[in-house]
């Protein structure tokens, strides 16, 4: 059980726009801020989204990321095959002097 | 550019121990804190300790407190893990990973750099 909630799936099409959340508490992502994360198949996790929106060098603005008090979301626009991947969120959390993640959701691109 | 490379990973019995290795480059080693983060397979991604910058903090998640000591060698740009008493559910692969920032009064901050993780089996 992941302490923040993530969908276990999402899908779409090619070229639309798809959201995926992430749910917490105040101590993670009420009061740090949220990562997202790309997983494809047998690799290491790769940095998407850092400190609630911020893209690193590389990162197509297709991707973007916000945060509402508790809640945080990844949007993806103009969906292509090669975005199909495991996306994840994670936060600091003030309660055990971590981090936490999501249980990660699966991104289908139909 | 920032390397994390992991090793020591392999298939151990339940109870016994194992040490893994991180060799970092390419970023000021002891500037930062340092995570390590594992996935079972087919699963998600599961936070496991963190240490700071000088070694002089640790934290641990609940499911390894007691049997995992996460340690570091500034002078080797290395990070350690050293694992006792595993359990079938150690069985995961294990990443270190670079903060994007180090921890500030309680509070940490999420990898920006994976490395390629190392794989740990625990099976009789």
């Amino acid at each position: 059980q992941s302490v923040l909630t993530q969908p276990p799936s999402a899908s779409g099409t090619p070229g639309q726009r798809v959201t995926i959340s992430c749910s917490g508490s105040s101590s993670n992502i009420g009061s740090n801020y949220v990562y997202w994360y790309q997983q494809l198949p047998g690799t290491a996790p790769k940095l998407l989204i850092y400190r609630n929106n911020q893209r690193p060098s590389g990162v197509p603005d297709r991707f973007s990321g916000s945060r509402s008090g508790t809640s945080a979301s990844l949007a993806i626009s103009g969906l292509r095959s090669e975005d199909e991947a495991d996306y994840y969120c994670a936060a600091g959390d003030d309660s055990l002097s971590g981090v936490v993640f999501g249980g990660g959701t699966k991104l289908t691109v139909l | 550019q920032v390397q994390l490379v992991e090793s020591g990973g392999g298939v151990v019995q339940p109870g016994r121990s194992l040490r893994l290795s991180c060799a970092a480059s390419g970023f000021s080693f002891r500037s930062y804190d340092m995570h390590w983060v594992r996935q079972a397979p087919g699963k998600g991604l599961e936070w496991v300790a963190v240490i700071s910058y000088d070694g002089s903090n640790k934290y641990y998640a609940d499911s390894v407190k007691g049997r995992f000591t996460i340690s570091r060698d500034n002078s080797k740009n290395t990070l350690y893990l050293q694992m006792n008493s595993l359990r079938v559910e150690d069985t995961a692969v294990y990443y270190c990973a670079k903060p994007d920032l180090s921890c500030s009064g309680g509070s940490c901050y999420g990898p920006d750099y994976w490395g390629q993780g190392t794989l740990v089996t625990v099976s009789s």
